[in-house]
């Protein structure tokens, strides 16, 4: 119940494109969900994150896709860049009264954005 | 990497050694985390601290132990290194107050035993 399944493991896309990464959970608990960047040789950054108060967050050509029905989010960008490729992780944590929950990460899909 | 070195960088070890990573933070978090990252798992917890000589164990703490005597530096310590101990450890940082699952990247440790 802990588990965030994230989908494509891989993603090749033309520059120009529109990738789309999408993660699964089933502790409905969560109410935090942040996606990160990784290059290679680098620590994750984050991304973008949303809240499921709300059902899209977009910062510039990164948007969340959140589902709470279907206990789905996704990350999309658009107008994918070669600069993009990176392997991206979602992830999800519960905050609950001043405590800090632990984030519980995706397995991660590597982006390929071919010129 | 928002004020976090990890050292070292790169070690390759022996099998049954004992092993201490370091990560130091110039941020003065209360929050330091200890990560495994390996190919088709993602990044898994080991450890984490929630203060000075506050620790908790993470998903795959067996193996592993921690120290943190001070704000700015949380210790991992394989105890007798084994093979599946080879991965890459990041370590990161948060502060609470802030909006949870706002965590801070060092750059890694890459670790071999051999």
């Amino acid at each position: 119940q802990q588990q965030v399944k994230q989908s494509p493991q891989s993603l090749i896309v033309q520059k120009g494109g529109i990738s789309i990464i999408n993660c699964a959970y089933e502790n409905t608990a969560f109410d935090y969900f942040p996606w990160y960047q990784q290059f290679p040789g680098k620590g994750p950054a984050l991304l973008i994150a949303i809240r499921p108060d709300v059902s899209e967050k977009k910062e510039g050509r990164f948007t969340i896709s959140f589902n709470k029905s279907a206990k789905q989010f996704s990350l999309h960008i658009m107008d994918s860049q070669p600069g993009d490729s990176a392997t991206y992780f979602c992830a999800a944590s519960i905050h609950y009264g001043g405590s800090q929950g632990n984030l519980i990460f995706g397995k991660g899909t590597k982006l390929s954005v071919k010129p | 990497d928002a004020g976090i070195t990890q050292s070292p960088r790169h070690k390759v070890t022996e099998t049954g050694t004992p092993v201490t990573l370091r990560c130091h933070q110039t941020e003065n978090h209360r929050y330091m985390y200890w990560y495994r990252q390996d190919p088709g798992h993602g990044l898994r917890l080991i450890h984490y601290s929630y203060g000075v000589k506050d620790t908790d164990k993470g998903e795959v703490s067996d193996g592993y132990s921690v120290s943190r005597s001070k704000t700015e530096d949380f210790l991992l310590t394989l105890e007798s290194a084994t093979s599946s101990q080879t991965s890459v450890y990041f370590c990161a940082i948060s502060e609470s107050g802030q909006i949870p699952g706002e965590q801070y990247f060092g750059p890694g440790t890459r670790l071999t035993v051999t």
